[in-house]
């Protein structure tokens, strides 16, 4: 069965530069939540978009933003990046917005240097 | 708001051994979800077993059950016949059910890291 597909696995950028996550949902699922997990702690959520609309907000950076688009998948952009930002970067969906479970994807690791 | 709490940072098992990782949480909805997590060294988020509050059965995935007390706000995962590959780090998270308007997200606990002795 086909999987939460995120992109890149693996991402090293400088302090200041910009950088652009990608979240390819499964098929049919309409509902995307981004989470950041530094090292050592649990994930804290982002942000979540349900059919293309942002529907939850949680402790993104205001250098951080997000969007969903037409064929469902995600891109997080995040800017002005600092070494606090370094983390994996975890995308997960669902159908609908409520009750049906989130399946994860295999994450994003930043490393900011 | 809602919490989750897991008091143990840390757990250690025999192998086919059976191990108790405790959560609790507080919320005032009457309508959620709670759940395990599992992630092994590769990161990767796996869910184990899932809870509906409305629910008065414990739910059971093989060798893994929770004890769900609800009035005590109480959510532990029972491992049965411990494998070395359960050693991971174990979540708990908790889930808002019904519709608020907003999308319902996982809320995690700060995790109990397993470790499974030969």
């Amino acid at each position: 069965a086909a999987g939460v597909i995120q992109s890149p696995r693996h991402l090293i950028k400088e302090k200041r530069e910009t950088a652009t996550l990608k979240c390819y949902p499964i098929p049919r699922h309409d509902t995307v939540y981004w989470y950041q997990q530094g090292p050592g702690q649990d994930p804290q959520f982002l942000i979540s978009f349900y059919e293309k609309m942002q529907s939850d907000k949680g402790s993104i950076p205001d250098r951080f933003s997000a969007q969903q688009f037409s064929d469902y998948h995600s891109e997080l952009n995040m800017s002005s990046l600092e070494l606090g930002d370094s983390a994996l970067y975890f995308c997960a969906s669902s159908l609908g917005a409520n009750n049906s479970p989130l399946h994860f994807g295999n994450g994003t690791r930043l490393t900011v240097t | 708001a809602q919490t989750v709490t897991q008091s143990q940072p840390e757990m250690s098992v025999q192998e086919a051994e059976t191990v108790t990782l405790s959560c609790t949480y507080d919320t005032s909805e009457s309508d959620y979800y709670l759940f395990w997590y599992k992630q092994p060294p590769s990161r990767q988020m796996i869910l184990v077993i899932r809870q509906e509050a409305y629910k008065q059965q414990n739910a059971t995935e093989n060798r893994f059950s929770v004890n769900f007390q609800k009035a005590a706000k109480s959510f532990s995962l029972k491992i049965s016949d411990s494998q070395l590959g359960d050693a991971a780090m174990y979540f708990c998270a908790y889930r808002r059910g019904g519709y608020g308007g907003a999308t319902n997200k996982l809320i995690f606990g700060t995790g109990t890291l397993l470790a499974v002795q030969p």
